[in-house]
């Protein structure tokens, strides 16, 4: 159990143009997501908390106008790149975790490429 | 803030053992975590520390002591496939519930 996926593994787009990636808990229901950007030989850095049903808390640095982050279900959050630029392209991962749990279950990761 | 530290890079031959340190600088300090990802890959969870001592699964243990801010990764009988990137990560209470913040990250490298 707790599996989370992501889609699309990989996206290719023009400067200016906006990308969704979705995140789904398949078989758990997850209270919380969360979506990390990795950068080459770097670290996790996280974006945002998402809880469902209420607004994403977003961490300090990251603009909430660009990273636009939707928990509509309990199996479901986006984020939406919008606008997007080559200094965007990086590795997107999220993790999500049921209530109460101290475990984040992460998903496979999205690689976005911006030329 | 939260702030942690990790040797960048550690080279071991297979069948060893090596330990990989890892010291943080925190408030709302809750717990440890290890995690294990592979070039690119997702992290995988490998082990988790709330207490101070010892935690074993399989091959691989973690240490925590909080008095320090100080938890290692002790991995043995190395193989092949152990080579990849660890992160430490500390969970903070914060006023929505948990979040994790990862270190700089070890990149193992094992040798034959």
């Amino acid at each position: 159990g707790a599996v989370v996926s992501q889609h699309p593994s990989r996206v290719i787009c023009k400067s200016g143009t906006s990308v969704k990636i979705e995140c789904r808990s398949l078989d758990f229901q997850a209270t919380t997501m969360f979506w990390y950007r990795q950068f080459p030989k770097k670290s996790l850095m996280l974006m945002a908390t998402s809880n469902e049903g209420s607004k994403a808390t977003y961490e300090q640095g990251v603009e909430k106008d660009k990273f636009l982050i939707n928990h509509a279900s309990l199996t479901l959050s986006t984020l939406t790149v919008t606008s997007a630029h080559p200094e965007d392209s990086s590795f997107y991962i999220c993790s999500a975790r049921r209530d109460k749990d101290y475990e984040q279950y992460f998903g496979p990761g999205t690689r976005l490429t911006v030329t | 803030g939260q702030s942690l530290e990790q040797p960048s890079e550690v080279t071991a031959v297979e069948g060893a053992i090596v330990q990989i340190n890892c010291t943080y600088q925190t408030s709302g300090f809750y717990g440890l975590s290890w995690y294990q990802q592979h070039d690119g890959g997702a992290p995988t969870f490998l082990s988790y520390n709330a207490l101070d001592g010892l935690e074993e699964t399989g091959r691989f243990s973690s240490f925590l002591s909080r008095s320090d801010s100080y938890g290692y990764l002790l991995l043995q009988e190395l193989q092949m496939k152990d080579s990849a990137s660890y992160f430490c990560a500390v969970s903070v209470v914060t006023g929505g519930g948990n979040k994790l913040t990862f270190g700089t990250g070890t990149q193992l490298k094992v040798e034959l």
